[in-house]
């Protein structure tokens, strides 16, 4: 069975431009996690959903983020626009079982951006 | 104000000997408590889950002891092998007794030398 699909897994920008970051959940995963990981900060949460539905936004940064779940095998996390502070490692995450205790939850790849 | 600590930024032992990992959690209240490894370049990997009503659990030569009153979780790796070299997670589960997402320390990273 397919993990976690992000892509891309690497990206490199300029300052100001757009970037959209992508991410497939594992089939059958009611659940959608965006992480970000910096050394400074470690892995911290930016926004999850429940069956499509943001339920807790709170860890977006700022206005510039933005993130969408159309359907229950897709979801986007947008950037605009993208500054040098932002560049980081982006982890999508999903779980079959929202955000119950108890329930462990499988990390994609993760999105290595680097705004420049 | 809350807080997740993990030991050090890095640890590094000898091959053959036990690794032991430390968390500690300030001003939180997890239900659960979930160790993750995580290889250069890679995500995250659930290792072990723990409850707050349990004291040991073990998994091959892994073991983590979860303390409620000291705020503490110990992870330890016996006859650890150059292959367990990576960084480790600790990450708070249940916290505010609700649906809420793990809650994750900045991770030690653990090096085992032959």
């Amino acid at each position: 069975d397919a993990g976690v699909i992000q892509s891309p897994r690497h990206e490199v920008t300029e300052m100001g431009q757009e970037v959209t970051l992508r991410c497939k959940p594992i089939s059958g995963h009611n659940s959608l996690f965006w992480y970000r990981q910096t050394m400074m900060r470690g892995l911290e949460l930016l926004i999850y959903f429940n069956n499509n539905v943001p339920i807790d936004d709170s860890g977006m940064p700022e206005d510039r983020f933005s993130a969408k779940m159309p359907n229950a095998s897709f979801s986007t996390l947008k950037i605009q626009p993208s500054e040098p502070r932002d560049s980081a490692v982006y982890f999508c995450a999903s779980s079959p079982q929202g955000a119950q205790p108890g329930n462990t939850i499988y990390f994609g790849e993760g999105s290595w951006l680097t705004v420049v | 104000s809350q807080k997740i600590e993990q030991n050090s930024e890095a640890l590094n032992i000898q091959e053959g000997k036990t690794a032991t990992l430390t968390c500690n959690y300030t001003n939180y209240s997890p239900a659960y408590l979930q160790w993750y490894r995580q290889d250069p370049g890679r995500g995250p990997v659930f290792l072990l889950l723990i409850r707050e009503n349990e004291k040991e659990k073990r998994k091959e030569r892994l073991k983590v002891t979860f303390d409620t009153t000291l705020k503490q979780s110990l992870f330890h790796i016996t006859a650890s092998q150059p292959a367990d070299s990576a960084t480790y997670l600790c990450a708070l589960d249940g916290i505010n007794s609700g649906n809420t997402p793990l809650v994750f320390g900045k991770g030690t990273r653990l090096s085992v030398i032959a």
